[in-house]
C-alpha cells in the first residue's frame, strides 16, 4: 500500500479482555516498529522486527504484551487481560533503514 | 540507558516570531531525525541528519546536528499557525534495533 495502515483506528474494551492490533507496513519495508503513546506524551518503544524476527523485545512492558510478524509484512500486537493503564495510542512504523520511519495513524485503545 | 531530552516541553508564540527547539543527549547517535505529529495522526518525518555539524533547511525550518552528534536543534523562522504540532526528535544508534524518541515539544502558534 501507499502508507502504513493500522486497524482498528479505535478500540474500546473492558478490563480483562484481550485485544489484537494490526499493522500493515509499506510494501518492501523490512523493519517494523511498535510504539505506545500516552496522552500528551512522547513515544515509548515496544518492539522491533527485522523481517519476521524480533531481535529487540526489550520495550514490552509486561508478559501480557506480545507481537508477531508474518511474511515480512503484517504484524499483530496482542495485549492479554487488558488493564486501564494500557489505554493509549499504539503506533506502528515501518522503514527500509533506521533513519526514516513511516508511521501509521495509530490505534487508540481505551480500556474501561 | 540512552535518553533524549527535548526543551522546551511547551511553547506558545505569536505568528511571525522565530523559535528554536532543542534535543540533547549524553549519548552519540549515528543519525537523528525530526518528526512533526498533529492530533489524531502518526508522526511525519521532517528531516534526517547524519554528519556532525550538518545543517539542513526545509523552507522556514533549519535543522542542525551537533558536532559531537549528541544534540540537535530545530529553528523555525517566521512561524505560521500551520506549524502548530508536537515536534519529536529521535536518535538511532549504530544498529537499527531501537530508535530513541524524545518526549517532544508541543508548539502552539497564535494567529
Amino acid at each position: 500500500g501507499a502508507g502504513v495502515s493500522q486497524s482498528p483506528s479505535n478500540k474500546v474494551t473492558e478490563k480483562g479482555k484481550d485485544v489484537e492490533l494490526r499493522c500493515d507496513p509499506i510494501s518492501g519495508h523490512t523493519a517494523l516498529y511498535w510504539y505506545r503513546q500516552r496522552l500528551g506524551q512522547g513515544l515509548e518503544f515496544l518492539i522491533y522486527f527485522q523481517g519476521n524476527s524480533a531481535p529487540d523485545k526489550s520495550g514490552l512492558p509486561s508478559d501480557r504484551f506480545s507481537a508477531e510478524r508474518t511474511g515480512e509484512s503484517v504484524s499483530t500486537l496482542t495485549i492479554q487481560r487488558t488493564q486501564q493503564e494500557d489505554s493509549a495510542v499504539y503506533l506502528c512504523a515501518s522503514s527500509l533503514v533506521a533513519r526514516a520511519q513511516y508511521f501509521g495513524a495509530g490505534t487508540r485503545l481505551s480500556v474501561l | 540507558t540512552q535518553l533524549l531530552e527535548q526543551s522546551p516541553q511547551f511553547l506558545s508564540i505569536q505568528e511571525g516570531e522565530n523559535l528554536t527547539v532543542y534535543c540533547n543527549s549524553s549519548s552519540v547517535f549515528s543519525s537523528l531525525q525530526w518528526y512533526r505529529q498533529e492530533p489524531g495522526e502518526g508522526p511525519v518525518l521532517l528531516v534526517t541528519v547524519v554528519t556532525g555539524g550538518e545543517v539542513k533547511k526545509l523552507k522556514r525550518l533549519t535543522f542542525q546536528f551537533g558536532d559531537a552528534r549528541k544534540d540537535s536543534s530545530l529553528h523555525i523562522t517566521a512561524a505560521q499557525t500551520g506549524d502548530t504540532g508536537l515536534y519529536l526528535c529521535a536518535g538511532a544508534g549504530s544498529s537499527a534495533s531501537k530508535i530513541i524518541f524524545g518526549s517532544g515539544t508541543r508548539l502552539s502558534i497564535r494567529p
